[in-house]
């Protein structure tokens, strides 16, 4: 068990909803990431909070959105979902959240937009 | 572009052999390498780790060789055992990057 929690383990959509993914930290970490895993895919880096700031931002879409609230959970808003936003995504946490840290991750979330 | 290049999607080896999992990158910024892996229905757990100052790093049965002039970097596992069957991805930073980047993966079977 790493520490770090995310619900629900699976979501059902359909096109053009939206859904809302949680993750709660290791006990400890200020930092939240948000990765993305599609199909045959690596893990692509979407966005970073430190201690409720947005830290570091990769390829996530406008469609997309984050926040880290005062307790260090972290919520992932996906909007306007498409077919091909169906991917495993990970929530991971560190303590400082450097370049140089280890990240602890969650099981995930698999979403399905059907 | 994918800076972290993992080109082969699998592997097998018998159970007490060598496992030699290969990944490439093509950013020279990059510094810090680590693996992960991963289990089915799991998240992915640090491995092991390596700095660009040095080109190897030893844990028990995991060594992990650097190779900065050919950006390449190597992970070993002697013996392999049947627990060792996971996806193994190859990540990276650079000192000022917030975020790593992670290679696609190779996924490793270990046969009894």
């Amino acid at each position: 068990d790493s520490g770090v929690t995310q619900t629900p383990k699976h979501l059902i959509t359909a096109t053009g909803q939206r859904v809302t993914l949680r993750c709660s930290p290791r006990s400890g970490d200020l930092s939240v990431y948000w990765y993305q895993q599609s199909l045959d895919q690596g893990l692509q880096f979407l966005i970073q909070y430190y201690n409720g700031e947005e830290r570091a931002k990769g390829n996530i879409l406008e469609r997309f959105s984050a926040q880290q609230f005062p307790d260090l959970h972290s919520e992932l808003n996906l909007s306007s979902l498409e077919l091909g936003d169906s991917a495993l995504y990970f929530c991971a946490s560190s303590v400082r959240g450097g370049g140089e840290e280890k990240l602890f991750f969650g099981s995930g979330t698999q979403l399905s937009v059907l | 572009d994918q800076q972290v290049k993992q080109n082969s999607p699998s592997l097998s080896v018998q159970e007490g052999r060598i496992s030699i999992l290969n990944c490439d990158y093509t950013n020279s910024m990059f510094d810090y390498f680590l693996w992960y892996k991963k289990y089915p229905a799991e998240g992915p757990t640090f491995l092991i780790s390596i700095s660009s100052i040095k080109d190897k790093n030893e844990d028990g049965r995991f060594t992990v060789f650097l190779n900065k002039s050919a950006k390449h970097l190597s992970l070993h596992i002697v013996p392999s055992q049947p627990g060792d069957s996971a996806v193994y991805f190859c990540a990276a930073s650079d000192g000022s990057a917030r975020q790593l980047t992670f290679g696609s993966g190779t996924q490793l079977t270990v046969l009894p």
